[in-house]
């Protein structure tokens, strides 16, 4: 079983849907989380951390759930420029260990 | 000014062959890391350094050596290479919270 798991999609939505991302992480040691953006051909990069509370920032929300082990991304208004592959990111540290770990990414399609 | 730069970009070679990726970052940070991502776009951490020490070697062939002369350096070689090797290679540095990744360089092995 992976370390992160999400559905790989793809997810096919119309410009203005609503659309949510799930995944789920093995570890419950594990301390921060976060919600990355990678472009075709480029580096991933921060979307956004995942705060127990809940957060979010414009059109982004994100949840996490530490009984259950399950971290959610929700985009409203969905963009042309969103499309992209979403990927679910957990820091693990453990003694001199500092890791992150990367689920395998969602791919997002807005449709005009 | 690029925070986190590696060459090079491109790397085509043909199997059997020795060659290095190198990563700088001038961020400041104390961990870096090597990720390989393969054709299904998994992202696999392979390495992990802080402070120029090795803490995280995610069983990796013998053949990939990595080398961090100080702390805002960290370079992959690769000995012997081989088909299964090609996929596409980023380098990231990070401090408490967030990773920031280079470019990626493609490695093609031919």
């Amino acid at each position: 079983r992976k370390e992160v798991e999400q559905d790989p999609g793809p997810f096919n939505v119309p410009e203005g849907a609503t659309v949510a991302f799930n995944c789920t992480y093995s570890n419950s040691a594990s301390q921060s989380f976060f919600w990355y953006r990678q472009d075709c051909r480029k580096e991933p990069k921060l979307l956004m951390s995942v705060y127990s509370s809940g957060n979010e920032d414009g059109r982004f929300t994100a949840q996490l759930n530490r009984a259950s082990q399950y971290i959610s991304l929700l985009i409203r208004d969905s963009k042309l420029s969103d499309s992209a592959t979403y990927l679910c990111v957990v820091r693990f540290y453990g003694g001199a260990t500092n890791k992150l770990i990367f689920g395998t990414g969602t791919l997002l399609a807005v449709q005009p | 000014d690029t925070a986190v730069s590696q060459t090079p970009k491109y790397l085509v070679t043909q199997m059997g062959n020795d060659k290095s990726i190198k990563c700088e970052q001038n961020l400041g940070h104390d961990t870096m890391y090597w990720y390989k991502q393969d054709s299904k776009k998994f992202l696999k951490i392979m390495f992990s350094y802080n402070n120029k020490e090795l803490i995280i070697n995610e069983t990796v062939p013998n053949r990939f050596s990595p080398k961090s002369p100080d702390k805002a350096h960290l370079n992959l070689h690769i000995n012997s290479l081989e088909l299964g090797d090609s996929a596409v290679y980023f380098c990231a540095s990070s401090q408490a919270s967030e990773a920031f990744f280079g470019q990626g360089t493609r490695l093609t092995v031919v």
